[in-house]
């Protein structure tokens, strides 16, 4: 059984560019969370989402970010216009179906580095 | 709001030393907390978790216990190897509903471990 997928590993765009990163959970899995990690510090939540549906986004940024994890394919999390400020390592993970509440675990993918230049 | 704290870093050992890695935390409800790892140039990979007060996780000799009167989730091992240099984080998820929720994260501290 495959572990949750991120591609791409590393990203390099230049400033005003957009971004595309994208995440396939584990298999059986219907919920999607994307973090992000700035250099020396913890993951901050952005948004979580299930298939065709946002749950919450509440860690999303207003401008620029974008999410969609539709009813076929991987979840994508999208950058428009990206800033220096966008580097960081932007982390991907997914959960099986409701059932075990708060308790269920969430397993991370390898992440996506990307680097603003 | 949802918060956890971690002790301050980096924390360096050497081999077969005790390790204690402090963690509270702020939340509404009744959290589950988890201890994750993370390896340089990796995602995070879940080491233990506890869903109840007084539950203990543990795996690969870590051990954490949920204490909801210190609201503490410290991460303890007895003898630390080389292959334990990680950065660790400790995580909380609260649902008020009991759906699935998201993660709220300490800063995380790196170990690293001497021969």
């Amino acid at each position: 059984n495959a572990g949750v997928m991120q591609n791409p590993r590393h990203l390099v765009r230049r400033r005003g560019q957009e971004a595309r990163l994208r995440c396939s959970p584990m298999k059986g899995h219907s919920h999607v969370y994307w973090y992000r990690q700035l250099p020396e510090e913890g993951l901050k939540f952005m948004v979580y989402l299930q298939k065709e549906n946002i749950i919450d986004e509440s860690g999303m940024p207003k401008e620029r970010f974008s999410a969609e994890f539709p009813k076929e394919g991987p979840s994508i999390l999208r950058i428009q216009q990206v800033v220096r400020g966008d580097s960081a390592a932007y982390f991907c993970a997914s959960s099986p179906p409701l059932g075990g509440g708060a308790g269920d675990t969430q397993y991370f993918g390898p992440g996506t580095r990307l680097t603003v230049l | 709001g949802d918060s956890v704290t971690q002790m301050e870093g980096p924390v360096t050992l050497s081999e077969e030393a005790f390790l204690t890695i402090n963690c509270t935390y702020t939340a509404t409800g009744y959290p589950s907390l988890f201890w994750y790892v993370q390896y340089p140039g990796e995602g995070l990979q879940l080491l233990l978790k506890a869903t109840k007060a007084d539950d203990k996780g543990s795996n690969k000799g870590f051990e954490a216990t949920y204490r909801k009167e210190t609201t503490s989730f410290h991460l303890e091992k007895g003898s630390v190897q080389v292959s334990d240099s990680a950065v660790y984080f400790c995580a909380l998820s609260a649902s008020l509903t009991g759906a699935n929720s998201k993660l709220t994260f300490g800063k995380g501290i790196t170990l690293s471990v001497r021969p």
